[in-house]
């Protein structure tokens, strides 16, 4: 099975920071990585899929990045409504497998 | 607009097994192209992925509960279920219904609004 990790499990920032998370995977993984967000007692939200493609209707201060084992996501400009758990996910293979979170607090 | 809701007990006793039906509108569950998933997050910590299946009923489970998961659909109501055997305190958590596109791989583009499934005598 694929294992997901991710750095920093949580950071500090200030509104207007510019963030960035990595995402990396035991092994090889293409593009197929995908990236989330949740907000406490909310369901998770997709906001990255095949490593830099933005959904529909997401801010353009989310971008994605990488490919094969290492990802990045960053925000370019940390609003308010950014603080939350953000989350990778593989989809190269079966079981899917998600990384373990990185918490965005404020500063 | 897809949107789906979870709906079953929110407390299910030691030994027995848990239900779960995830209830799809806005969209079709035969439609082409979506896996149905179900993704459990325990009280304060991760995601993990429990198994989909298609609308034809073909399955995959993840390997860490396949023995004691089952999974099926309902397409003449739009639904599909959930069922974990033998449950312990250990399956308490967040049960999420998802749809998983795919397109260029998968991802979970709509989520139910989870329900709490808390396993005690």
């Amino acid at each position: 099975d694929i294992q997901m990790t991710q750095s920093p499990s949580s950071l500090s920032a200030s509104v207007g920071d510019r963030v960035t998370i990595t995402c990396r995977a035991s092994q090889s993984i293409s593009s197929y990585l995908n990236w989330y967000q949740q907000k406490p007692g909310k369901a998770p939200k997709l906001l990255i899929y095949a490593a830099s493609s933005l959904q529909s209707g997401v801010p353009s201060r989310f971008s994605g990045s990488g490919s094969g084992t290492d990802f990045t996501l960053t925000i370019s400009s940390l609003q308010p409504e950014d603080f939350a758990t953000y989350y990778c996910q593989q989809s190269y293979s079966t079981p899917r497998a998600f990384g373990p979170g990185t918490k965005v607090d404020i500063k | 607009q897809v949107q789906l809701q979870e709906s079953g007990p929110g407390l299910v006793k030691p030994s027995q097994t848990l239900s779960l039906t995830c209830t799809v509108s806005g969209g079709s569950i035969s439609s082409g192209g979506y896996y149905w998933s179900w993704i459990r997050q325990h009280p304060g910590k991760g995601l993990e992925w429990i198994g989909y299946i298609y609308y034809s009923g073909s399955t995959y489970y993840n390997p860490s509960l396949k023995s004691r998961v089952t999974i099926s659909v309902d397409t003449s109501k739009n639904q599909f279920s959930l069922k974990l055997s033998s449950v312990t305190a250990a399956d308490t958590a967040v049960y999420y219904c998802a749809r998983d596109r795919r397109n260029l791989g998968n991802y979970f583009d709509y989520w139910g609004q989870g329900t709490l499934v808390t396993v005690s005598s």
